[in-house]
């Protein structure tokens, strides 16, 4: 059954260094996004892809994060210079077009 | 401004017992609403959605779901829970089918007793 892979499952930064965040999307699915949910708290939609661009993001989403599908079949998340307050369980996840997302098993950021 | 909230951070019974997660969402529109399943170590998994057809939904694992417009509710239902039912388990909903901007419930853990 296709599925939306990430990785790494765990990552640990140090504050003020950049990181990227990796997922693979379902292939024939067009709408990609990342969520990410602070440790004890809800999911949060940060941003959705769609044509290669972005289509919609959150306040969440300030200058320091970006997305990229650099080659046609990865989706990345970027975040320029990570603070402690970036620490969370980040998930990707694509959809076709009126269809359900479907999620990645996450990516665990550690900020320290 | 869409919002779901869902009752009860955590919830817990027997082996063989009803299940029921509370969800209510508020939103100016009708929305999709959704059920994702949670379990150790692993990502979202949809176990049923509400899209404007049947209001009575029917999901994998046993799992069920209701939509009420009166009550602005979602309920997901289990008849007999099963220890393999032990996760966390997330409402949400959205306004747009196509694009979808997900807004979540703060998610309810599940926890089978013996």
């Amino acid at each position: 059954e296709p599925e939306v892979t990430q990785t790494p499952s765990h990552q640990v930064t140090q504050m003020g260094q950049e990181v990227i965040l990796r997922c693979v999307p379902i292939s024939n699915h067009l709408y990609f996004y990342w969520y990410r949910q602070i440790l004890g708290q809800k999911v949060e939609f940060l941003v959705s892809f769609y044509n290669n661009e972005i289509s919609e993001k959150s306040e969440i989403f300030d200058d320091q994060f970006s997305v990229e599908r650099p080659d046609g079949s990865n989706f990345t998340l970027k975040i320029r210079s990570t603070k402690l307050e970036d620490s969370a369980m980040y998930f990707c996840a694509s959809s076709l077009l009126d269809s359900e997302a479907f999620f990645g098993q996450g990516t665990r950021l550690t900020v320290v | 401004a869409q919002s779901v909230t869902q009752l009860g951070s955590h919830v817990s019974v027997s082996e063989g017992a009803l299940v029921l997660l509370r969800c209510n969402y508020s939103s100016s529109v009708p929305p999709y609403l959704f059920w994702y399943v949670q379990y150790p170590n692993q990502g979202l998994q949809l176990l049923l959605k509400y899209t404007s057809a049947a209001t009575l939904v029917k999901g994998i694992n046993g799992f069920e779901a209701e939509f009420k417009k009166s009550e602005t509710s979602f309920h997901l239902t289990k008849p007999s829970a099963h220890m393999s039912d032990a996760a966390e388990y997330f409402c949400a909903a959205t306004i747009i089918q196509g694009a979808q901007k997900l807004v979540f419930g703060q998610g309810t853990r599940l926890t089978i007793n013996p």
